[in-house]
């Protein structure tokens, strides 16, 4: 069974169209993270949701919104697509909030927007 | 703020060759520390960690000791495969709400 999915795994989109990438966990845990990798392998996170509270938003475009139904999903809605979004976005979850828990990934969105 | 700092690849090694990649950190407090290893195409995956000074995480020959008296956690393999060809990356965690502060990544490829 697979932990942590994400969907799609391959997504290319114009400029200026609004997509969503899709995140769930099946590991019974309370916190999840999306995070973004650029073309150089550096990893930013963006946000993260405990219980379906969103307990950190670092400094992302609004274009970005995180929507969590329940616990075991995270999604990204991303709008107005532009050049630079281009990247490989990857969900995460841990046990619970706080950064000395394991994170387990899931296997990442390749988003290119031409 | 905290930060990781990780030795700049690429690293390329023959099969069979001993491996270090270096990593230092700035932190308050006693974070965690963390290798993640992503393998070509997939997410990224636990290593090993370490989560108090002089702990050492250790897992499939990969071994890291977490040193505070040179803020240190390098990750060391007496000898490699071709199939440890992946990006290391070091993090650090502390507790509450505060993300993993992951380093750049290390690129290793391991020839045969």
């Amino acid at each position: 069974d697979t932990a942590v999915s994400q969907t799609p795994k391959y997504l290319v989109t114009q400029m200026g169209n609004d997509k969503s990438i899709k995140c769930e966990q099946n590991l019974g845990h309370d916190t999840m993270y999306w995070y973004k990798q650029d073309s150089k392998k550096f990893l930013k996170i963006m946000f993260s949701y405990n219980n379906k509270e969103l307990i950190i938003n670092e400094t992302v475009p609004n274009r970005f919104s995180p929507k969590s139904p329940d616990k075991a999903h995270l999604n990204l809605h991303i709008n107005s697509l532009e050049l630079g979004d281009s990247a490989v976005y990857f969900c995460a979850s841990s046990r619970r909030a706080g950064a000395g828990d394991t994170q387990y990934f899931g296997p990442g969105t390749r988003l290119t927007v031409l | 703020g905290d930060s990781v700092t990780q030795m700049e690849g690429p690293v390329t090694l023959s099969e069979e060759a001993f491996l270090t990649i270096n990593c230092t950190y700035t932190a308050t407090g006693y974070p965690s520390l963390f290798w993640y290893v992503q393998y070509p195409g997939e997410g990224l995956q636990l290593l090993l960690k370490a989560t108090k000074a002089d702990d050492k995480g250790s897992n499939k020959g990969f071994e890291a000791t977490y040193r505070k008296e040179t803020t240190s956690f390098h990750l060391e393999k007496g000898s490699v495969q071709v199939s440890d060809s992946a990006v290391y990356f070091c993090a650090l965690g502390q507790s509450g709400n505060t993300p993993l502060v992951f380093g750049k990544g290390t690129r290793l490829s391991v020839i045969a």
